[in-house]
């Protein structure tokens, strides 16, 4: 089944700095991809998705990259705030036979931005 | 909008016992998820329910029932709570498909 690799388990950068967390997956049959967010105490939150044939997405202030050939995806906080501090999580899926779209998650990287 | 209500938001048990812990959504979803999050080991898939009236397991099922007792909510029980199964418990829905996914704000289980 697909294997899904995120890394670095904790990234700690300054308020301005960007933050990058990269997820390597082996199922050359993924089709979309997507991150979360997790704050204290609270579920996930998708931040941004993307379909395996977007290579980059931008949307306030993040940034996905998809590298299909490398099976890796890439999201990047370019100028992180404090308020960026989560756990951050990749989601990768391929539809499995009855068509629906089994999520496997990366483990999760622990992102602190200091002032 | 719509929300994820998961109760209750902390459950303490002994080993042993059977628990349970429920989840709502107004999102009018078709499909529902239970994971674990345990630390350092991302989230793992117990059961899931595509429709209303269907149940699927997922990787981690031993040890857990479900139910789906209308579209709107999706029961987990632990059959026989464990020590090594302290852990946050997610709930999550989505449309037909299940790609983007809703997750409430998780059921912290201690078993004493």
């Amino acid at each position: 089944g697909e294997q899904v690799e995120q890394r670095p388990p904790h990234l700690s950068v300054r308020e301005g700095d960007s933050a990058i967390i990269i997820c390597t997956y082996t199922d050359s049959a993924t089709a979309y991809f997507s991150w979360y967010k997790q704050e204290a105490g609270a579920g996930l939150q998708l931040l941004m998705s993307v379909l395996s044939n977007v290579d980059r997405k931008e949307e306030q202030g993040l940034t996905v990259l998809l590298n299909k050939k490398d099976k890796r995806l890439s999201l990047n906080l370019t100028a992180a705030h404090p308020g960026d501090s989560a756990v951050y999580f990749c989601a990768v899926s391929a539809s499995n036979d009855s068509g629906y779209n089994k999520l496997t998650f990366g483990k999760g990287t622990v992102l602190l931005v200091s002032p | 909008g719509g929300i994820i209500t998961q109760t209750p938001k902390f459950l303490i048990g002994q080993e042993g016992q059977k628990l349970t812990l429920k989840c709502q959504q107004n999102f009018n979803h078709d499909t529902m998820y239970w994971y674990r999050q345990d630390s350092g080991k991302g989230l793992r898939l117990i059961y899931y329910s595509i429709t209303e009236n269907d149940l699927q397991k997922g990787d981690l099922s031993e040890g857990y029932d479900a139910s789906r007792e209308k579209k709107s909510s999706f029961s987990l029980t632990v059959t026989s709570a464990q020590k090594n199964e302290m852990a946050v418990f997610l709930c999550a829905s989505s449309g037909l498909g299940g790609r983007e996914q809703y997750f409430g704000p998780g059921t912290r289980l201690t078993v004493l």
